[in-house]
């Protein structure tokens, strides 16, 4: 079946850097543009960026512009999300979210993976 | 570019029909039909309950339904049952240097 499977939880210092992974399967995985999303504790879903696992092309949202990179591996089929500079804000659930074939919706999400920041 | 503005909180009794709004601008909402809708239990992932405005993917119970109007999507959702609780959140494409944004969410509670 389609699923998207991510890393395991992470706790991080400030000013360290952290890497996401999420691993596709039971789909071709270049056809898909592949999303992340954030959630902090009790709050709303956050846009972060979207990756192009085809080409690799990126596009961030300005919020993160400087501190993210998405980068994928086509041999493995996974996509990553390193967030650099962290700081106590950046604790949240970090999810990877496949965009819908010709859909402009996420119609297939990872598990989540919480990231804690905390000295 | 600023989250979409949804009502923090809505409530209905079982079988009633409540609606979520979800208003935006020109720039995202009213400029294109590209506005999906996630319901997301507690410790879970969001699910994609409607996309492209009105569109429901296959699987989602034909009690949830979308519509727009100018810079205002609505969620409905008719019939409320108890499983029907959770967060729901809109989600548009917009023109902005943030292609994506999200609503600020609204918690569905069936009394």
């Amino acid at each position: 079946q389609v699923q998207l499977v991510q890393s395991g939880a992470e706790v991080k210092k400030p000013g360290a850097s952290v890497k996401v992974s999420c691993k596709a399967s039971g789909y071709t995985f270049t056809s898909y543009y592949m999303h992340w999303v954030r959630q902090a504790p009790g709050q709303g879903l956050e846009w972060m960026g979207i990756i192009n696992p085809s080409g690799g092309s990126t596009s961030y949202a300005q919020k993160f512009q400087g501190r993210v990179t998405m980068t994928r591996d086509t041999s493995t089929s996974t996509v990553y999300m390193e967030l650099s500079s962290l700081r106590s804000e950046d604790t949240a659930v970090y999810y990877c979210a496949r965009e819908g074939y010709k859909l402009d919706a996420f119609d297939i999400w990872g598990q989540g993976t919480m990231v804690t920041v905390s000295s | 570019q600023s989250a979409l503005t949804q009502p923090a909180s809505v409530s209905g009794s079982p079988g009633q029909s409540i609606t979520i709004s979800c208003t935006g601008t020109s720039s995202d909402v009213g400029g294109y039909n590209y506005v999906s809708w996630y319901q997301q239990h507690p410790g879970k992932a969001p699910k994609l309950m409607i996309y492209e405005v009105s569109n429901r993917p296959s699987g989602v119970s034909n009690r949830f339904s979308g519509s727009k109007s100018g810079n205002t999507a609505s969620l409905t959702i008719s019939g409320l049952q108890a499983e029907d609780e959770a967060d729901y959140y809109c989600s548009s494409y917009t023109s902005s240097s943030t292609p994506r944004v999200f609503g600020t969410g609204t918690k569905v509670t069936v009394l």
